[in-house]
């Protein structure tokens, strides 16, 4: 069925470290992934995305990497900053832009000082 | 910010009862997204609207209904709330047609059904 899931519900970090996030999804014809990150009280906010053409895309600070193989999703994020704590969220779409995008369950990021 | 404003931002409603929610879109945009978020959960597609008329919906039963008005602002409505209707509503608006379509979000309305 469709579904977006992920591995670890928390991570805590140290500050500077490197930060990975893993995300499996099961529908093997998504096309388009996005991640997304919340703070507490607001809306998810874009991150990075990636189509399914592409392994790894690289943004600030931010890369992620597809693995279709494995149906494997992950987001790293170099030199993690408290301004990194929140929720993130992988998202896929069958459509192959941002309509009727799956959601997985989130894994919040704890980065200690 | 992305511009994209919601409200209420927070309301209790009683079982049975009928809620409207709004939404006004990023200036530009033409289409608007509604996604239901539970407590610890990612957000669910409940539908799209673009150019006034409805663009996919999720899986929600028909008491889940939307607008979208010429200026492409929003409302979501739903009728006979249940308990388990109280969760965070999202609106997200987009530009189709030109550019990713890449949604942005609002803050939300905190729905708390009783």
């Amino acid at each position: 069925g469709e579904s977006v899931g992920l591995h670890l519900p928390t991570l805590s970090v140290q500050e500077g470290d490197n930060s990975i996030i893993n995300c499996a999804y099961s529908n093997s014809a998504s096309d388009y992934f996005i991640w997304y990150k919340q703070e507490s009280g607001k809306g998810p906010q874009f991150i990075i995305d990636i189509r399914s053409n592409m392994d790894k895309r690289q943004g600030q600070r931010v890369t992620v990497l597809l693995n279709k193989t494995v149906k494997h999703l992950s987001l790293q994020i170099a030199a993690t900053q408290p301004g990194d704590s929140a929720v993130y969220f992988c998202a896929e779409s069958l459509s192959g832009g941002y309509n009727k995008l799956i959601f997985g369950a989130g894994t919040r990021l704890a980065v200690h000082p | 910010e992305t511009g994209v404003t919601q409200s209420p931002t927070h309301l209790i409603k009683t079982r049975g009862q009928q809620v409207t929610l709004r939404c006004s879109s990023q200036s530009g945009h033409n289409t608007v997204s509604w996604y239901q978020q539970a407590l610890g959960q990612g957000p669910q597609f409940i539908f799209q609207y673009y150019r006034e008329e409805e663009n996919g919906r999720g899986n929600f039963p028909p008491r889940f209904s939307g607008l979208q008005f010429p200026n492409y602002s929003s409302e979501l409505n739903v009728n006979a709330l249940e308990l388990d209707d109280s969760a965070l509503y999202l609106c997200a608006s987009s530009l189709v047609g030109k550019g990713t379509g890449e949604l942005f979000f609002g803050e939300g309305s905190r729905l708390t059904v009783l």
